[in-house]
């Protein structure tokens, strides 16, 4: 399989513990993006790595998130002191740059956190 | 698996039938809006996209209308078949960094 893919793809933690997911983009994609998405909603932009920069970052991206992609490759996630209202479906995307034009991204299955 | 979109709009339609998916974007300022696909359990899928100096375009089974004038896009989808039903995102392209603004999904129901 060469898509986007998310480890993992379910987790359930207590409220105060520390989550980690990890996203491996399309392997010669250099832009990898993360996104939340809340039951009933569109997926909402979180933050955007081109290589291993990253260039953007949502006012949703509290403290308590911090995002790297260390190589340029794969990407973690953190949220730590994790709160009830962080449930939600975390999506990863990648893309391939391309001069002047749309550049599709892919998305990978996500990771569902439930905090309990 | 789990459920995208409990509280959508749904459209009905039956097998065979033409669906539209109607959605208004926002921002004048986009240059890109893209329809995607989400399927329970699953992350959304690209569906077919269009430049905001385009009117309209045709991809296999499916056409995107743009109207700047009231900015407002839609989704056609001719023949619907039971693998169609999933849940329908409009996005836009926000900056030059290629970040997606999605609207409100639609939930597409087929029925045999």
């Amino acid at each position: 399989d060469t898509g986007v893919s998310q480890d993992p793809r379910h987790k359930i933690t207590k409220r105060g513990q520390n989550v980690t997911f990890r996203c491996d983009p399309i392997s010669e994609h250099n832009r990898l993006y993360w996104y939340r998405q809340t039951l009933g909603q569109g997926p909402e932009f979180l933050t955007y790595f081109q290589n291993e920069a990253q260039l953007e970052k949502s006012r949703l991206l509290s403290d308590r998130f911090s995002a790297e992609r260390p190589k340029g490759s794969f990407s973690t996630l953190e949220i730590q002191r994790t709160e009830q209202g962080d449930s939600a479906m975390y999506l990863c995307a990648s893309s391939l740059e391309r001069i002047r034009s749309y550049n599709e991204q892919f998305f990978g299955p996500g990771t569902r956190l439930t905090v309990l | 698996g789990e459920s995208v979109g409990l509280h959508l709009p749904t459209l009905s339609v039956q097998e065979g039938d033409n669906s539209i998916i109607n959605c208004a974007y926002s921002n004048s300022a986009s240059d890109y809006f893209i329809w995607y696909k989400q399927e329970s359990g699953k992350g959304p899928q690209f569906i077919i996209d269009i430049r905001s100096n385009m009117d309209k375009r045709q991809g296999q089974r499916v056409t995107v209308l743009l109207n700047k004038t009231v900015k407002h896009l839609s989704l056609q989808i001719a023949a619907t078949q039971p693998g169609d039903s999933a849940v329908y995102f409009c996005a836009e392209k926000a900056g030059g960094y290629n970040k997606l603004i999605f609207g409100a999904g639609t939930r597409l129901a087929v029925h045999p």
